[in-house]
């Protein structure tokens, strides 16, 4: 499968705790998308990558979260001290520049008791 | 800044009947538009794009949809909607704003078939 990898794909924890979400990218993607979607909403955007850079931040993502892409190929999305404000499906895209679209994972689910 | 409208949030329609799901955009720029369709507990799944060539645009599973500048609208259209079209529809404007694409995502449109 070729296709963006996200896991896991549900996480379930206790406020309070961290978690770490991992993205791998379409292979040949250098640009890479986290967002967040809740409930009855549209996806809303996190942050970007372009290889390691982060080169953009949303105000949505405080400090509590933090991204990284290390070499420039997985990406990982850590949020500490989680609320329960912080349940929502995280989603991974990559962007493939040759035709112009995002193309998602399945998305990671997170329940915060 | 760019932004979508999608006009209601759930759309029912009866099995062969037409679909049509309405999205208005905002951008200052000549925009990439989308449409992109997710099932319960997945991911997106691009539908159909417009990149600036020909105004209609055929996607997958049937699905087309027509960008009108003047009325700044990308509206989806099916002529017969199938039980496996029940699922949740994105609108999404896309620009290049600060050296990246900057894709915006609108509400949603939950489409509920009938059979």
């Amino acid at each position: 499968d070729t296709g963006v990898s996200q896991n896991p794909r549900h996480k379930i924890t206790k406020r309070g705790q961290n978690v770490t979400f991992r993205c791998d990218p379409i292979s040949e993607h250098n640009r890479l998308y986290w967002y967040r979607q809740t409930l009855g909403q549209g996806p809303e955007f996190l942050t970007y990558f372009q290889n390691e850079a982060q080169l953009e931040k949303s105000r949505l993502l405080s400090d509590r979260f933090s991204a990284e892409r290390p070499k420039g190929s997985f990406s990982t999305l850590e949020i500490q001290r989680t609320e329960q404000g912080d349940s929502a499906m995280y989603l991974c895209a990559s962007f493939g520049w040759g035709t112009g679209e995002l193309f998602f994972g399945e998305g990671s689910r997170l329940t915060v008791l | 800044a760019q932004s979508v409208t999608q006009l209601g949030s759930h759309v029912s329609v009866s099995e062969g009947a037409l679909v049509l799901l309405r999205c208005n955009y905002s951008s200052s720029v000549p925009p990439y538009l989308f449409w992109y369709v997710q099932y319960p507990n997945q991911g997106l799944q691009l539908l159909l794009k417009y990149t600036s060539a020909a105004t209609l645009v055929k996607g997958i599973n049937g699905f087309e949809a027509e960008f009108k500048k003047s009325e700044t609208s990308f509206h989806l259209t099916k002529p017969s909607a199938h039980m496996s079209d029940a699922a949740e529809y994105f609108c999404a404007v896309s620009e290049i704003t600060g050296g990246y694409q900057k894709v915006t995502f609108g509400t949603g449109t939950k489409l509920q078939v009938i059979p």
